[in-house]
């Protein structure tokens, strides 16, 4: 199956860390991503990592992978007001195509 | 320059209009995207072209037909849509490496509204 899922809504205060979960069912993904979509906007890729990796940390970043429960998940230090926006983890396999989860939207409040 | 240009910003057509959305990279990106996104909802692949040819079509209806003419160019022309045809329309590139890590680049899209 493809199917992604996410937590629909994290509200954060200004400060604190976020963590957004991700769940997915297709074990044969190649690399996972996280994207980032402000209102009105497209969307920008903010980190990724390959499937056989557990932990990427990129500045105030980190994605966790647990491969046996299919989960993943995107911590953000320090959350700032300018983080609210949309989240979306993705999937790929060995195609051209992304699959992406069905998002999260993360307010930070002062 | 890693942007993707997107025009018209905003479109507003009828249902028996025809109309086009253009889509230009200039990062030599040999991948292009068309996706589609509803309100609260994450964006669904409609098409990729590779190399200038169609390699995944999502069995989107043919009143969506898009057109590569060429390397730097997408275009998607739109002719009788319906009003749940409106949208967020979103054009991506990466380098086409099937199996290796590619990062897509979007647009900021383009929203059509039909009436």
């Amino acid at each position: 199956g493809e199917d992604v899922e996410q937590s629909l809504f994290l509200s954060v205060r200004e400060g604190d860390s976020s963590v957004i979960n991700c769940t997915y069912t297709d074990s044969s993904s190649t690399y996972l991503y996280w994207y980032k979509q402000e209102p009105g906007a497209g969307l920008q890729l903010l980190t990724y990592i390959f499937s056989n990796m557990d932990m990427k940390q990129d500045q105030r970043l980190t994605v966790l992978l647990n491969k046996k429960d299919k989960h993943l998940s995107l911590r953000i230090a320090d959350t700032q007001t300018g983080d609210s926006a949309i989240y979306f983890c993705a999937e790929s396999l060995d195609t051209d195509k992304l699959i992406f989860g069905t998002g999260t939207r993360l307010q930070v409040f002062p | 320059d890693t942007e993707v240009t997107q025009t018209p910003k905003h479109l507003v057509m009828g249902m028996t209009n025809k109309k086009s959305l253009k889509c230009e990279q200039h990062m030599g990106h040999r991948a292009m995207y068309w996706y589609k996104q509803k309100a609260k909802k994450p964006p669904e692949l409609m098409f990729v072209y590779s190399y200038e040819k169609l390699s995944i079509n999502e069995s989107v209806p043919s009143r969506f037909s898009p057109e590569c003419p060429n390397s730097s160019l997408l275009n998607l022309h739109l002719h009788a849509l319906q009003p749940e045809d409106s949208a967020l329309y979103l054009c991506a590139s990466s380098q086409s490496l099937a199996g290796a890590f590619y990062e897509q680049y979007f647009g900021p899209g383009t929203r059509l509204t039909v009436t």
